[in-house]
């Protein structure tokens, strides 16, 4: 079966801080893979998403960046982190098969920027 | 744009009291609408794929409907360890992204 990891679970990072968070996606090939946002009792905002090693789609200009070094594994970054990056990050992972192609949650990490 | 709301953003219910959730969604051809569990501190959990109007999908106390312009989620006699955030997604033929909406926030008090 398949199952997605991500970590940290929770992190506190001070203003102008780098950030790297890693997501790895166990038990399947070549999946898409998303990088969501979610504020305080807010709906998840899409921030990158990926269709295969080294592809990256942007959804909103902003302070992070995404990459896909390997199949299963997707990362988010930034150099630089604002008051404004905190909240809970999502990975998600999902195929296009047969039409079934829902996506699927890691455990989120929380991120708190001071 | 495409776009998804629900309503109503918050539902409090009485153990046992039935009710539904609603998800009304605008886009430029339905691939598939979703449906979420999200507990508090937790990713969301997968509950349902629908495709296309009349379709209807059932688990437990929980049944998905779809018409064309919107999606509604029944839950029949409601047990406290169904509260949780109930999110709704859309995606669309042309594209690898999903659209969430805001979520309804279900309280079921014992």
């Amino acid at each position: 079966s398949q199952t997605i990891h991500q970590w940290p679970a929770t992190l506190v990072q001070p203003v102008g801080s780098p950030l790297s968070l890693e997501c790895t996606v166990e038990g399947t090939s070549n999946p898409n893979l998303y990088w969501y946002r979610q504020a305080a009792g807010r709906g998840l905002q899409l921030l990158f998403y990926s269709v295969g090693i080294g592809q990256i789609s942007s959804e909103v200009p902003q302070n992070l960046s995404a990459s896909r070094p390997q199949d299963r594994q997707f990362i988010l970054s930034s150099k630089k982190l604002l008051l404004s990056d905190s909240g809970f990050y999502l990975c998600a992972w999902s195929l296009l098969a047969g039409g079934s192609n829902e996506q699927f949650f890691g455990p989120g990490t929380r991120l708190t920027v001071l | 744009e495409d776009q998804v709301t629900q309503s109503p953003e918050a539902l409090r219910l009485q153990e046992g009291e039935s009710s539904s959730l609603n998800c009304s969604y605008t886009v430029s051809g339905l691939r598939g609408l979703f449906w979420y569990r999200q507990d508090p501190g937790k990713g969301p959990e997968f509950l349902f794929t629908l495709y296309s109007a009349g379709e209807e999908k059932e688990k437990e106390r929980l049944k998905a409907t779809l018409t064309k312009k919107e999606s509604f989620l029944h839950i029949t006699a409601p047990k406290p360890e169904d509260s949780a955030t109930y999110l709704c997604a859309v995606q669309a033929n042309y594209g690898q992204n999903f659209v969430f909406g805001p979520g309804t926030r279900l309280s079921v008090l014992p």
